[in-house]
């Protein structure tokens, strides 16, 4: 069955910075990736997605993704850190060689020092 | 476009009530999905609807039901609540292929 890992529950990183967070995956066949970010209180932000292709996704709000297949990764990262990049940020995974369902990681919350 | 939309924002229900939790996709999609959202655990695949079927379902006692109405609106219900059931109950919607998820902003139930 196709899982997602977030190793870290929390990440600090100061203001300007770069950041990293980390996400690997396990599925059967080959994967579609996605990154989302969640604000207190809200629903889910869509950040960006690999399907295939580059193996450098870039996204929303200077964030981008390397999608390492041999290392089964898809670690998130910025350059240089805002404040405001403070959130929960979730991992996640479908696998198109089996079903639809997308399956999340369990969140790693960002927290950037001013 | 408008967004997901998920009614109520908040409830609070008593143990052994029912709950009925209701979603409106964007214009167009066809999948919804529902997940349940609790510090510990994070977001926990419920089920999966396309076309008025259950496509997917995840690993949830029968309390758990759902269903998707011809206009791709869809319902969650929980029956005989329980005090874990409190939780940010969270829908999305997407089209078909390759695309993710539009989450609405969720649906908070506590239950006393």
């Amino acid at each position: 069955a196709q899982s997602v890992a977030q190793p870290e529950d929390q990440v600090n990183v100061a203001e300007g910075n770069p950041l990293t967070v980390k996400c690997t995956y396990s599925v059967s066949g080959n994967p579609y990736l996605f990154w989302y970010v969640q604000y207190p209180n809200r629903g889910l932000q869509f950040l960006l997605k690999y399907i295939t292709g580059d193996n450098l996704v870039k996204g929303s709000y200077g964030f981008e993704a390397e999608f390492n297949k041999s290392q089964t990764s898809f670690h998130l990262k910025k350059p240089s850190a805002l404040v405001s990049d403070s959130a929960l940020y979730f991992c996640a995974v479908r696998d198109i060689g089996r079903d639809d369902k997308i399956i999340f990681g369990k969140g790693t919350r960002l927290h950037i020092l001013p | 476009k408008a967004g997901v939309t998920q009614t109520p924002r908040y409830l609070i229900k008593t143990r052994g009530q029912q709950v009925t939790l209701s979603c409106s996709p964007i214009s167009g999609h066809r999948s919804v999905s529902w997940y349940q959202q609790t510090p510990g655990q994070g977001l926990q695949f419920l089920f999966e609807y396309f076309s008025e079927t259950q496509r997917n379902k995840g690993n949830f006692p029968g309390r758990f039901s759902g269903r998707q109405f011809s206009n791709s609106r869809s319902e969650m219900n929980v029956s005989t609540l329980e005090l874990g059931d409190s939780a940010l109950y969270l829908c999305a919607s997407r089209p078909e292929g390759s695309d993710g998820y539009t989450f609405g902003s969720g649906t908070r139930l506590t239950v006393v």
